[in-house]
């Protein structure tokens, strides 16, 4: 069975300063792994994702992920952030051969001005 | 145009009262699911489809029934509702079931059952 872990419900951070929101994963085989981003009352939209090669992915607004297999993370990041990254994250996982995903908990980013 | 839409946008009723959420999506997209988010925002998958087949079935109260009359729409009635189906409800779509697809949700059903 896969499942994916958020340990951190909320992360604050000054503006300008880097950003780290963490995610863990756990599956039988090899992952898809993906970043999403919920705005209040809105939908999630995708950020990136890992499907293989490349162990840094880059995605959009600035972030990215590094997929790290013998931790089975996938932490994502920004150089530098910005009040308006503030919103809910969702990490989530697919196994390969797998229909579902599944999703994290969520991270409440803060992002203080 | 918007990729994922659904109606309506907020849904408001009383136990016991009987609703439906529509969901359309212009992307020509294969799969199609429905979500449930809670107060706390967590994300629960509840059923998917590929065009127009039942593909994901979760544990959900048989009160829940999705159809699928085409693969660009996927419809959620509920039945007899209460307290607790208070929730957001997502519809998403990707292009095939599986595989490294990222999913495009819509905006969401704000459903309050008083």
């Amino acid at each position: 069975a896969q499942s994916v872990a958020q340990p951190e419900d909320q992360v604050n951070v000054a503006e300008g300063n880097p950003l780290t929101v963490k995610c863990t994963y756990s599956v039988s085989g090899n992952p898809y792994l993906f970043w999403y981003v919920q705005y209040p009352n809105r939908g999630l939209q995708f950020l990136l994702k890992y499907i293989t090669g490349d162990n840094l992915v880059k995605g959009s607004y600035g972030f990215e992920a590094e997929f790290n297999k013998s931790q089975t993370s996938f932490h994502l990041k920004k150089p530098s952030a910005l009040v308006s990254d503030s919103a809910l994250y969702f990490c989530a996982v697919r196994e390969t051969g797998y229909q579902k995903v599944t999703f994290g908990t969520g991270t409440k980013l803060q992002v203080i001005p | 145009d918007t990729a994922v839409s659904q109606t309506p946008k907020y849904l408001v009723t009383q136990m016991g009262n009987d609703k439906s959420i529509k969901c359309e999506q212009n992307l020509g997209h294969d799969t199609m699911y429905w979500y449930k988010q809670d107060s706390k925002k967590f994300l629960k998958i509840m059923f998917s489809y590929n065009n127009k087949e039942l593909i994901i079935n979760e544990t959900v109260p048989n009160r829940f029934s999705p159809k699928s009359p085409d693969k660009a729409h996927l419809n959620l009635h509920i039945n007899s509702l209460e307290l607790g189906d208070s929730a957001v409800y997502f519809c998403a779509s990707s292009p095939v079931a599986g595989g490294p697809y990222e999913q495009y949700f819509g905006p969401g059903t704000r459903l309050t059952v008083t």
